[in-house]
């Protein structure tokens, strides 16, 4: 399989479950980043892994807890999410922090 | 308060004709510049690029303008094709920092 996978695409998920979404990139590419797409809204950009070191981390609410254990794979796990946090999840890599990104075709989370 | 803007939500072009999309930004401290494609139930797709040492970049079909004054830049689809009809984002970063930003998108629809 080539460039930037995502599981799930669709996630439903209860206030109080644990959940967690995965990106695998077969790209060779040495950064990594998770954004949120809301309706009507901007991508935003949640977090950056370069070399598997955490170098970025927009203000995001302590609810959202990444990983990244190899430059392949990226987790972003979720918990006590509340309602609003309903969105896109992208996924992208790219050769090094900031090149040309390569996106994820997205997790849909709805957060009932 | 968003940094890049992309004002037209819409715009629909008849096939063979040009497609213009506009984005303007806020920050002069910008100097790199994207355009990205996004297919419904995709992620979206590197387009063309820009730096702001230059003020066109021509791709095939696609060329994008670069107008520093006036922190604005262009995409110019010629001739138009309905395998166009996509989503469009513009995004822009300063080098050495730690984010890119995102306009909210320009739905493309090129009519056969």
């Amino acid at each position: 399989e080539t460039g930037v996978t995502q599981t799930p695409r669709h996630l439903v998920m209860g206030m109080t479950n644990k959940k967690s979404l995965k990106c695998e990139q077969h790209l060779g590419h040495n950064a990594m980043y998770w954004y949120k797409q809301s309706a009507k809204k901007p991508l935003e950009l949640m977090f950056v892994y370069n070399f598997k070191e955490q170098t970025e981390n927009n203000s995001v609410p302590s609810r959202f807890s990444p990983e990244c254990p190899n430059s392949s794979h990226l987790f972003l796990h979720l918990h006590t999410l509340q309602p609003e946090d309903s969105a896109l999840y992208l996924c992208a890599s790219s050769p090094d922090r900031w090149g040309e990104q390569y996106f994820g075709p997205g997790t849909r989370l709805t957060v009932t | 308060d968003q940094q890049v803007k992309q004002n037209s939500p819409s715009l629909s072009v008849q096939e063979g004709r040009i497609s213009i999309l506009n984005c303007d930004y806020t920050n002069s401290m910008f100097d790199y510049f994207l355009w990205y494609k996004k297919y419904p139930a995709e992620g979206p797709t590197f387009l063309i690029s820009i730096s702001s040492i230059k003020d066109k970049n021509e791709d095939g079909r696609f060329t994008v303008f670069l107008n520093k004054s006036a922190k604005h830049l262009s995409l110019h689809i010629v001739p138009s094709q309905p395998g166009d009809s996509a989503v469009y984002f513009c995004a822009a970063s300063e080098t050495g920092a730690n984010n890119l930003f995102f306009g909210t998108g320009t739905r493309l629809t090129v009519i056969p």
